[in-house]
């Protein structure tokens, strides 16, 4: 089975930094990878699917980049309402692997 | 307005079983795959299961396979996980979470608020 593994785990950035997230697949996976945002207590939230499409509701502050097994999420000016865990997660097949996650906070 | 709405969760002994429900409501059901995620107290987000509009694609995690069993009842816009063999390490909030598109093979946008289960003696 294909493993995601992300990094960092936790990350802590100042108001208005520029924050990058990375994602790993064991094999390559095309494009088939989404970002999902988790603020404590509540359900996770679809940010980015196909690598980089943005869900719409999001704001243009969040964007995603790459294929293959390299991927990135990057958040461009970071704001106190980011405070969250951002997980990848792969779709082409099964398994539908999350990575580990990465708790990001304010410093 | 999409709505997914988990049910059927528990304190469940070591070894018994648990049936989950997911009753969706706000779209058509059966044109979307749908799939369950479960989260362990303070840990990441784990796939549990996933299947296609129609049920003719099902897969599992390893964690579950042999022991869980997906199924969909369309005419009743309900998702379902039979959960058999429970062991302490199955302790976690469950998510049923609508796909994409009508294939396995997909992104969730929308997620259920989950319903607990807990495997304790």
């Amino acid at each position: 089975d294909i493993q995601m593994t992300q990094s960092p785990s936790s990350l802590s950035a100042s108001v208005g930094d520029r924050v990058t997230i990375t994602c790993r697949a064991s094999q390559g996976i095309s494009n088939y990878l989404a970002w999902y945002q988790q603020k404590p207590g509540k359900v996770p939230k679809l940010l980015i699917y196909a690598a980089s499409t943005l869900q719409s509701g999001v704001p243009s502050r969040f964007s995603g980049s790459g294929s293959g097994t390299d991927f990135t999420l990057t958040i461009s000016s970071l704001q106190p309402e980011d405070v969250a865990t951002y997980y990848c997660q792969k779709y082409n097949s099964a398994p539908l692997t999350f990575g580990q996650g990465t708790r990001l906070e304010i410093k | 307005e999409v709505q997914l709405v988990e049910s059927g969760g528990g304190l469940v002994q070591p070894g018994r079983s648990l049936r989950l429900s997911c009753a969706a409501s706000g779209f058509t059901f059966d044109d979307y795959a749908m799939h369950w995620v479960r989260q362990a107290p303070g840990k990441g987000l784990e796939w549990v299961s996933g299947i296609s509009w129609n049920s003719g694609s099902i897969g599992y995690a390893d964690s579950v396979k042999g022991r869980f069993t997906i199924s969909r009842d369309n005419a009743k816009n309900s998702l379902y996980l039979q959960m058999n063999s429970l062991r302490a390490e199955d302790t976690a909030l469950y998510y049923c979470a609508k796909a994409y598109t009508h294939l396995s093979s997909s992104w969730y946008n929308y997620w259920g608020q989950g319903t607990l289960v807990t495997v304790s003696s």
